[in-house]
């Protein structure tokens, strides 16, 4: 069965430059979330689309910016990057007709330099 | 978000039962009791979940409190596989609204 597809899964940067993340849910998964893990933490939840609106903000800085498209698919956009945003970036799809599980991809780890 | 309370680390030997409480002694009469488990460098992924009744699935079993101030995560027989940190989380069935990962508890299996 289909996963949720993240791209890139390796991504190294320095420190002020912009990154973009992307993620493809599960083919009919309206929903879209986005999770920063730093090492040896929890996932904080950063925010969600519902049916390309933003559905839930959670601590997510001002300078990231996220979006989902028309296909469903979302990205993650990050400027200005510090050392601290050197993290693994989850993203997880749900549909509102099922049973509202969430379905992770398996990450992204951005490394910031 | 209701808060929930868990052991920071249990451990377990291979083959045998292991129980995964969780205190959620605020939750609300909306709140779904979810659990996730995440494996060492992979996404968290769902176990189980129930609102007041017991439920079981082919991965684990989850017993709610009759109060449903708490709960405990069932697997039946521990594998080195389920070494994992297990996070107990309320959510209320609103779409697009997140879970709240953290702190759960880190299981590690002995053979």
């Amino acid at each position: 069965a289909a996963g949720v597809i993240q791209s890139p899964r390796h991504l190294i940067k320095e420190k002020r430059e912009t990154a973009t993340l992307k993620c493809y849910p599960i083919p009919r998964h309206d929903t879209v979330y986005w999770y920063q893990q730093g090492p040896g933490q929890d996932p904080q939840f950063l925010i969600s689309f519902y049916e390309k609106m933003q559905s839930d903000k959670g601590s997510i800085p001002d300078r990231f910016s996220a979006q989902q498209f028309s296909d469903y698919h979302s990205e993650l956009n990050m400027s200005s990057l510090e050392l601290g945003d050197s993290a693994l970036y989850f993203c997880a799809s749900s549909s509102t007709g099922g049973t509202g599980e969430l379905f992770f991809g398996e990450g992204s780890r951005l490394t910031v330099l | 978000d209701a808060k929930t309370t868990q052991p920071n680390s249990m451990e377990s030997n291979e083959e045998e039962p292991v129980h995964l409480p969780c205190n959620h002694s605020t939750i609300s009469g909306t709140d779904y009791i979810h659990w996730y488990r995440q494996l060492p460098s992979q996404g968290p992924e769902y176990v189980i979940h129930g609102l007041t009744s017991n439920v079981n699935n082919r991965m684990a079993s989850l017993a709610i409190a009759e109060d449903r101030k708490s709960s405990t995560l069932i697997l039946h027989r521990a594998t080195l596989r389920d070494a994992a940190v297990y996070y107990c989380i309320l959510r209320s069935d609103n779409y697009g609204q997140n879970f709240v990962f953290g702190p759960g508890t880190r299981l590690s299996v002995l053979p």
